[in-house]
């Protein structure tokens, strides 16, 4: 079974500064991918950022850039230069990857971060 | 990007009533989407795996007789809430599989903006 841990309810960002979100993974699948989506309050899921197990480089899409640990099984948002638009819920997630292609394509979430960003 | 819409976004129903939502692919051909439901300051809860022209998968606790999947087509899955009750208010939010050429590790799942659901 997969699990999702973002241990952060709640952060607090000052605007133009950079900010990590936490998140970290428990999983038996040797072959995995790590998501992360953005949720303003009007509540649609905005995806950002996808790392696949098997990356060797961290990914990066614009602000947002994804560390990846694998050893320590942490998958770690970082947001440069943040902006007001930025406070929403962020939430983790994951699914596996097997090789075969078969699997169920679901996604486990994490419990999600607030992220708040301060004028 | 990939779109997918859902209709409604917002609906009020009396006690008892069904309701129906839908979850369209706007510019791709979606085998497989999934039915999520949300409460407040909680994160997602799968309810179902809909695979077009086959019966959905329920998660475990996800009655199949009160919360209805049909996946028609390749662009359109809905979501009928029968006999719903103040319990069932809550949002649901469904997603789209989106299969690219990269292969399975470029897949990813693009959400719809949600319905929110207040049984009365």
């Amino acid at each position: 079974a997969q699990k999702i841990t973002q241990t952060q309810p709640g952060m607090f960002v000052q605007e133009k500064e950079a900010v990590t979100l936490d998140c970290t993974y428990d999983t038996s699948d040797q072959s995995y991918g790590l998501f992360w989506y953005k949720q303003p309050s009007s509540g649609e899921m905005i995806f950002l950022i996808y790392q696949g197990s098997y990356d060797e480089q961290n990914a990066t899409e614009g602000r947002y850039s994804l560390n990846f640990q694998k050893a320590r099984k942490s998958a770690n948002l970082v947001i440069s230069a943040s902006q007001l638009g930025d406070s929403a819920m962020y939430f983790c997630a994951m699914r596996d990857l097997p090789y075969s292609g078969a699997g169920s394509y679901q996604l486990t979430f994490g419990k999600g971060t607030k992220l708040s960003v301060i004028p | 990007g990939a779109v997918v819409s859902q209709h409604p976004s917002w609906v009020i129903c009396k006690s008892g009533t069904s309701v129906k939502i839908e979850c369209r692919s706007l510019d791709f051909q979606a085998t497989t989407m999934f039915w999520y439901r949300q409460f407040p300051k909680q994160s997602l809860m799968l309810m179902a795996t809909s695979n077009e022209g086959s019966k959905a998968t329920y998660e475990q606790g996800v009655e199949k007789d009160k919360f209805l999947i049909n996946h028609a087509s390749l662009t359109l899955s809905t979501l009928t809430v029968t006999s719903a009750h103040p319990e069932d208010s809550s949002f649901y939010i469904c997603s789209a599989r989106v299969a690219v050429a990269g292969g399975l590790s470029q897949e990813t799942q693009y959400f719809g903006p949600g319905t929110r659901l207040l049984v009365l």
